[in-house]
């Protein structure tokens, strides 16, 4: 079993659409969750940073974290085709430890 | 968000031959920093972390007298591919640790595509 599982996808949304991502983990030593979206040829770039669990939103993104259920979501509001992207979840215990990829969501927004 | 800047954006090599990819934290000083791998359509492979005036801690399976990593400043980590072989081509993504008041982001640079012939 891997220590973090996100589906890849690929996810196709009409544009305005709600897209719900998900990504499921299994140790629970995890304290810092993120998100990242990348676009093809370009690295990473970090969108949502959340420290246990609760909410955390920025304008129409919004991050979960349910540390119980070992669950983290991340909600876009109005996506746009610009949102069409991979959509990484990492986690990491904390500190200068490593982050833990999942495979990543590849989303397309069409118009 | 802090900036990570990598050079060059992308090299097209011969086999056998080196390759020095540089990464460097623009705005912020950065102990720690993570060198990774990318192959298409599949999810970041960590390769080594890399630590300011100390020696790279290189994950499992890959070769550190390959893949040379050199953290000579708070600012600057570099990554020498030696020897490259066709099947070294890849995307390589350099990350930074920036610590303040506690939390620890991670900051990604833009990538270098590596192609070698």
């Amino acid at each position: 079993q891997k220590e973090v599982e996100q589906d890849p996808g690929p996810l196709s949304v009409p544009e305005g659409a709600i897209v719900s991502l998900n990504c499921t983990y299994s140790n629970s030593a995890f304290q810092y969750f993120m998100w990242y979206r990348q676009y093809s040829r370009k690295g990473p770039e970090l969108l949502m940073y959340t420290y246990s669990s609760g909410n955390k939103e920025d304008g129409r993104f919004t991050a979960q974290v349910d540390k119980s259920s070992k669950y983290i979501s991340l909600f876009i509001r109005d996506s746009q085709p610009s949102d069409s992207a991979t959509y990484l979840c990492a986690m990491s215990a904390g500190g200068y430890n490593k982050l833990i990829f999942g495979a990543g969501t590849r989303l397309a927004v069409h118009p | 968000g802090a900036v990570v800047s990598q050079h060059p954006s992308r090299v097209i090599c011969k086999s056998g031959t080196s390759v020095k990819i540089e990464c460097r934290s623009l705005d912020f000083q950065a102990t720690t920093m993570f060198w990774y791998r990318q192959f298409p359509k599949q999810s970041l492979m960590l390769m080594a972390t890399s630590n300011e005036g100390s020696k790279a801690t290189y994950e499992q399976g890959v070769e550190k007298d390959k893949f040379l990593i050199n953290h000579a400043s708070l600012t600057l980590s570099t990554l020498t591919v030696t020897s490259a072989h066709p099947e070294d081509s890849s995307f390589y993504i350099c990350s930074a640790i920036r610590e303040d008041r506690g939390s620890y982001e991670q900051y990604f640079g833009p990538g270098t595509r590596l192609t070698v012939t």
